[in-house]
C-alpha cells in the first residue's frame, strides 16, 4: 500500500514564524502535492511537483514555497506565518503518466497561526 | 470557468437505504472522474475512477455513473450503513495535462441507525 506521511498532525505558530510541513511517500511516486483544506472552500492546491526540483504553482501559491531535493519528500513552507494561514495542509502524491492520477493522500496536518 | 459542483448540504439517510450524490461539472470534458472518501481530520482516501466511455462502474456496495451529455456524475451507495458516514470528493482533471487533478467541495453524508 501507497503510504504518505506528514510530519506533524497538529501544529500550532505563532505570526511570523517560518514554518515547514514535511511530507514522504514510499512508493516512488513523481508527482507530489500539497493542498489546503477550509470549511466551504473545500481541497484547494498551492503547489504541485513533477520531479525532483521542479514545481509549478497551483491556484493559491501566494504566501508560501515548496522544495523538492529528493523523490520522496516534499517540503511546504510558510516564509512568515499569518493568522490567514491557519488550515489543514494536505500532502498528496501520484504516479506519473498512469492515465488516472489516483492521488494518495496523507493525514493532514492541522496548523494554528496565533 | 471551469466548475464543479456538489451539493453542500449535509444528506442524511436511514441505515439500509440508497444514499445518492451527484456531481456536476461545467465547460469541460473530461477523459475520467474519481470519487473520493474524507472522514474527519483526515485526508481523502480514493474510492472509484470511471472513464468517459464507460456509463457506470461498480465495487461491492458503490456504484457511479458518468453521463458526459448532462456533465454529471452519480455516486451511490446502497444498503449503506452507519460507517459510511463520511464527506464524498469528487475530482476531474480538469487541466487534462494528466497529472492535477480538482476537486469538488464535497458533500457530507450521515447513515442514521
Amino acid at each position: 500500500d501507497v503510504k504518505v506521511t506528514q510530519s506533524s498532525r497538529y501544529l500550532v505558530k505563532r505570526t511570523g514564524e517560518k514554518v515547514f510541513l514535511e511530507c514522504v511517500q514510499d512508493m516512488d511516486h513523481e508527482n507530489m502535492f500539497w493542498y489546503r483544506q477550509d470549511p466551504g472552500l473545500g481541497l484547494r492546491l498551492i503547489y504541485f511537483s513533477y520531479d525532483v526540483k521542479m514545481k509549478e504553482k497551483g491556484d493559491i501559491p501566494e504566501g508560501y514555497s515548496v522544495s523538492r531535493e529528493k523523490k520522496e519528500r516534499f517540503s511546504l513552507i510558510l516564509e512568515s506565518a499569518s493568522t490567514n494561514q491557519t488550515s489543514m495542509y494536505l500532502c498528496a502524491s501520484s504516479l506519473a503518466g498512469a492515465r488516472s492520477d489516483t492521488q494518495y493522500f496523507g493525514p493532514g496536518t492541522r496548523l494554528t497561526v496565533l | 470557468s471551469q466548475k464543479i459542483e456538489q451539493n453542500s448540504e449535509a444528506l442524511n439517510i436511514q441505515e439500509g437505504k440508497t444514499a445518492t450524490l451527484t456531481c456536476n461539472y461545467t465547460n469541460y470534458s473530461p477523459a475520467y472522474l474519481q470519487w473520493y472518501r474524507q472522514d474527519p481530520g483526515r485526508g481523502p482516501v480514493f474510492l472509484l475512477l470511471i472513464r468517459e466511455n464507460e456509463k457506470e462502474k461498480r465495487k461491492e456496495r458503490l456504484k457511479v455513473t458518468f453521463d458526459t451529455t448532462l456533465k454529471q456524475s452519480l455516486f451511490h451507495i446502497t444498503a449503506s450503513q452507519p460507517a459510511d458516514s463520511a464527506t464524498y470528493l469528487c475530482a476531474l482533471d480538469l487541466n487534462n495535462a494528466g497529472n492535477m487533478l480538482t476537486f469538488g467541495g464535497g458533500t457530507r453524508l450521515m447513515v442514521k441507525p
